[in-house]
């Protein structure tokens, strides 16, 4: 069956680094893959999409990679800050308009 | 600003005592889906509409149904709500463009406690 895995662990950074999140699948061959952000208590937000022939896309601080032969998707945040601080969730396409998730990964930011 | 909104915010239930979780757009979205998210989980697909059409997952229990009765809002029914049926609840829109990479607009949530 199709799983999605993401560091369960908080990943702990100093503000001005790079944060960089994981996310791995298995048993699939995605078109595309999103990543969002989720703040507690509400609901996850859309950052950034990058499609299977793309090998990279960036939106400002945020930088997203793609490698269909590792099955794999690393998200990068540069000179992270703390307002950065929040679990982030990525995403694959299923069929019929939806989409899977995996478990998230918390990103904690210390001033 | 066109979103997706969630009524109530907080819920609480009694154990068996049936409830509903309301979702309204002003996207003018074709597609709406519900999710339920424990803590620390990935949001769990209970089912969606494209327009008219519903669509259940396979191993969502038969105590959750839903309506849309019209393009703007979509409602959750939980019809005997158990101590495992406790979580947030998603509700999320997209466009729903054929063959096209779809991003999905979440709503705030509905955190349900049952008692």
């Amino acid at each position: 069956s199709q799983k999605i895995e993401q560091n369960s662990e908080a990943l702990n950074i100093q503000e001005g680094k790079t944060a960089t999140l994981t996310c791995n699948y298995t048993n699939y061959s995605p078109a595309y893959l999103q990543w969002y952000r989720q703040d507690p208590g509400r609901g996850p937000v859309f950052l950034l999409l990058i499609r299977e022939n793309e090998k990279e896309k960036r939106k400002e601080r945020l930088k997203v990679t793609f490698d269909t032969t590792l099955k794999q998707s690393l998200f990068h945040i540069t000179a992270s800050q703390p307002a950065d601080s929040a679990t982030y969730l990525c995403a694959l396409d299923a069929a019929g308009n939806k989409l899977t998730f995996g478990g998230g990964t918390r990103v904690l930011v210390k001033p | 600003d066109a979103m997706v909104i969630q009524n109530p915010r907080y819920q609480v239930t009694q154990f068996g005592k049936p409830v509903t979780l309301s979702c309204s757009q002003t996207l003018n979205h074709n597609v709406m889906y519900w999710y339920q998210q424990k803590s620390s989980q990935a949001p769990k697909l209970l089912f969606h509409y494209y327009d008219k059409d519903f669509n259940n997952e396979a191993d969502t229990p038969d105590n959750f149904q839903s309506r849309r009765p019209n393009t703007s809002f979509c409602f959750l029914d939980i019809r005997s709500p158990g101590l495992g049926d406790a979580a947030m609840y998603l509700c999320a829109t997209s466009r729903g463009h054929s063959g096209r990479a779809n991003e999905q607009f979440f709503g705030p949530g509905t955190r349900l406690t049952v008692l």
